[in-house]
């Protein structure tokens, strides 16, 4: 069975871009989240969609935002690029929205320069 | 509210057990414990539920405490394969996981 797997694996962007992150998730899960790492951190929240609608939302700027798909793959899309948006970027994919196994897939590293 | 995790680091020989703590200051619904290793994606471990139920890999012991809002990961007779960054991570309601700033774990041979 595939995993999670996210697109692209890698990606440079110049400050004040636009970026578009694309994940799938394992077959039959239907939540979808988002996590930034910043390299020697924990992951942190800033989305979770179930069922094609936001279930929750972390503390990130509104050039953030996401949406999930009727095939539930999610899209995170970054407006107005900062340095500070570099990390990776994490999608987790769960059957549920709570009390379940979220399984993550092998991220985008994103630098912006 | 970010849980916290004890000890930052650790650094075993191989057949050396280990414990990793987490705390929060909040009650859980769910605790989640994945491992890192440098350049890769977190992998599950174990996810420990509110009322007992638990779901992991066999050789992955761990415990929640859901009074005092602590979870224990118990790392036994350790191998290489053990080393990396172990996170856990908290759950208040639905999977929106708060993650700690790690334990950094080394295993020597």
């Amino acid at each position: 069975d595939a995993g999670v797997t996210q697109s692209p694996t890698h990606l440079i962007k110049t400050r004040g871009q636009q970026v578009t992150l694309r994940c799938s998730p394992i077959s039959g899960h239907k939540s979808v989240s988002w996590y930034q790492q910043v390299l020697g951190q924990g992951p942190q929240f800033i989305f979770q969609y179930y069922e094609k609608e936001e279930r929750g939302r972390g503390n990130f700027p509104d050039r953030f935002s996401a949406r999930q798909f009727p095939n539930y793959s999610s899209e995170l899309n970054v407006n107005a690029l900062l340095l500070g948006d570099s990390a990776l970027y994490l999608c987790a994919s769960s059957l549920g929205t709570g009390g379940t196994e979220a399984f993550f897939g092998q991220g985008t590293r994103l630098t912006v320069v | 509210q970010q849980p916290v995790q004890s000890p930052q680091a650790v650094i075993l020989r191989e057949g050396e057990d280990a414990v990793i703590n987490c705390s929060s200051s909040k009650a859980l619904y769910s605790v989640h414990w994945y491992r890192q290793k440098h350049g890769e994606a977190p992998v599950f471990l174990m996810i420990l539920l509110k009322g007992g139920e638990q779901k992991g890999h066999e050789k992955i012991s761990a415990s929640f405490n859901e009074k005092k809002q602590q979870s224990s990961l118990y790392l036994t007779a350790s191998q290489l394969s053990y080393s990396g960054t172990y996170f856990c991570g908290t759950g208040e309601y639905g999977n929106k996981l708060v993650f700690g700033a790690g334990t950094i774990l080394r295993v020597k041979s």
